[in-house]
């Protein structure tokens, strides 16, 4: 079951804080991030696991609601580069080690100068 | 490779015909996933490799569809009798299991257009 998110499109000035949540009828192992660019690949951002661990390589933060099998992605002091079409990725706790995600519809940000 | 490479990047087909799409993911990574994304959607899932066999192929939408990672790195998706409806981005990601689920690095895609 496809995970969904929200807001659909947030549009921000430069500096301004954003939250995009995602949300999921299952239950979650993990819950990965990742941002698209128009007519580029998905970049990954960041991956929460059940129990908490969180691993990203951006100054980005993230959390994990395992009982209420949602996750939100935080933007704080956006930036012109954060633009672009947000995706959370889920696995379902009993889908093993295989890694495979089910992705959301996607969150369109727009920082304007 | 430095990165997951695809190709071609845009291929344009008649109703009917066969094509491949080809999967060079990067250099050490075990698992290979395709997947393919339509305009405004987000990436739908296919097929899913660790090393040489289909882990999951749960996401394979018919028996037109078929993929294979012979040698367990370059993989290809294989599509029989296209249809107007399997136009979309085709993308391949790769990643390393023995990091504990690590985040997928994808490729550029493949844009197939079938008219």
């Amino acid at each position: 079951q496809q995970p969904v998110q929200s807001p659909q499109a947030v549009i921000l000035r430069e500096g301004e804080d954003a939250v995009i949540n995602c949300s999921s009828s299952k239950a979650l192992y993990s819950v990965h991030w990742y941002r698209q660019k128009h007519g580029e690949a998905p970049v990954f951002l960041m991956i929460l696991l059940k129990g908490g661990e969180q691993k990203g390589h951006e100054k980005i933060s993230a959390s994990f609601n395992e009982k209420k099998q949602q996750s939100s992605l935080y933007l704080t002091a956006s930036q012109l580069s954060y633009s672009g079409t947000y995706f959370c990725g889920t696995s379902e706790h009993g889908s093993g080690n295989t890694g495979k995600l089910i992705f959301g519809q996607g969150t369109t940000l727009q920082v304007k100068p | 490779g430095a990165g997951v490479s695809q190709t071609p990047s845009n291929k344009v087909t008649e109703k009917g015909k066969y094509v491949e799409l080809r999967c060079d993911p990067i250099s050490g990574h075990t698992a290979l996933y395709w997947y393919r994304q339509s305009l405004g959607q987000g990436p739908e899932f296919l097929i899913y490799f660790q090393g040489t066999g289909a882990a999951d192929d749960s996401g394979l939408p018919n028996d037109r569809f078929f993929a294979v990672r012979p040698e367990g790195s370059v993989s290809t998706l294989k599509i029989q009798r296209t249809e107007r409806g399997d136009s979309a981005v085709y993308l391949c990601a790769s990643s390393d299991p023995g990091q504990g689920f690590p985040g997928y690095t994808f490729g550029s895609g493949t844009r197939l257009t079938v008219v």
